[in-house]
């Protein structure tokens, strides 16, 4: 099984719509990221949390809205589509003391 | 297909050859730098990394160079398969209260037969 699980991995919705992408990991990491992924553009920070009581927003985080129900579990969710939300998402987690990040596969959401 | 490559600046090389991708960072009170690849389909993949109070560091096949006073980053690829066909990101450690790593835009290295 993977580290850091991303579902679903694929999703077209219809604007308007509310979406959850969820994301749970095996690495016992404090620490989970939402980034997300446009051409060009690199990976950019939605939401974090260091942990289950602690969120705080990156730097594109309007739009979007992020539950860390459990330390394992962290889901991101696009409360009413729009169209510019297409892109690939990614999780990661990262452990206390340590520097690197763990990513998830991606979902790959299609708003129209 | 992943469509991440798009727009990105592009560095092709043969198979067998060296590749070195540059990298330049933003915040010179960055104190630990990372290299990540990601290939179509997959999220980013740890390469190598190296903290601030380093120039060099190396690992199999791959070296990364760390110039301070420039801000600079480098990623060497020794003997390029085609497997290493991939976009490649650096990323910095901020530091600080927040911690976070920021990315770069990322190379595509495509590798020819």
């Amino acid at each position: 099984d993977a580290d850091v699980t991303q579902t679903p991995r694929n999703r077209i919705t219809k604007t308007g719509k509310r979406i959850m992408l969820e994301c749970s990991q095996t690495k016992g990491h404090d620490r989970m990221y939402w980034y997300r992924q446009d051409p060009g553009l690199g990976l950019r920070l939605i939401y974090y949390s260091f942990d289950v009581k602690d969120i705080n927003k990156g730097e594109i985080s309007d739009g979007y809205s992020v539950s860390r129900q459990a330390q394992a579990k962290f889901s991101l969710s696009l409360e009413s589509a729009i169209p510019n939300q297409t892109a690939l998402y990614f999780c990661a987690t990262r452990g206390a003391g340590n520097y690197g990040y763990t990513f998830g596969s991606g979902t790959r959401l299609t708003v129209v | 297909g992943e469509s991440v490559g798009l727009h990105l600046p592009t560095l092709s090389v043969q198979e067998g050859d060296n590749s070195i991708i540059n990298c330049a960072y933003s915040n010179s009170a960055s104190d630990y730098f990372i290299w990540y690849k990601q290939e179509s389909g997959k999220g980013p993949q740890f390469i190598i990394d190296i903290r601030s109070n380093m120039d060099k560091r190396q690992g199999q096949r791959v070296t990364v160079l760390l110039n301070k006073t420039v801000k600079h980053l480098s990623l060497q690829i020794a003997a390029t398969q085609p497997g290493d066909s991939a976009v490649y990101f650096c990323a910095e450690n901020m530091g600080g209260a927040t911690n976070k790593l920021i990315f770069g835009t990322g190379t595509l290295l495509a590798v020819q037969p």
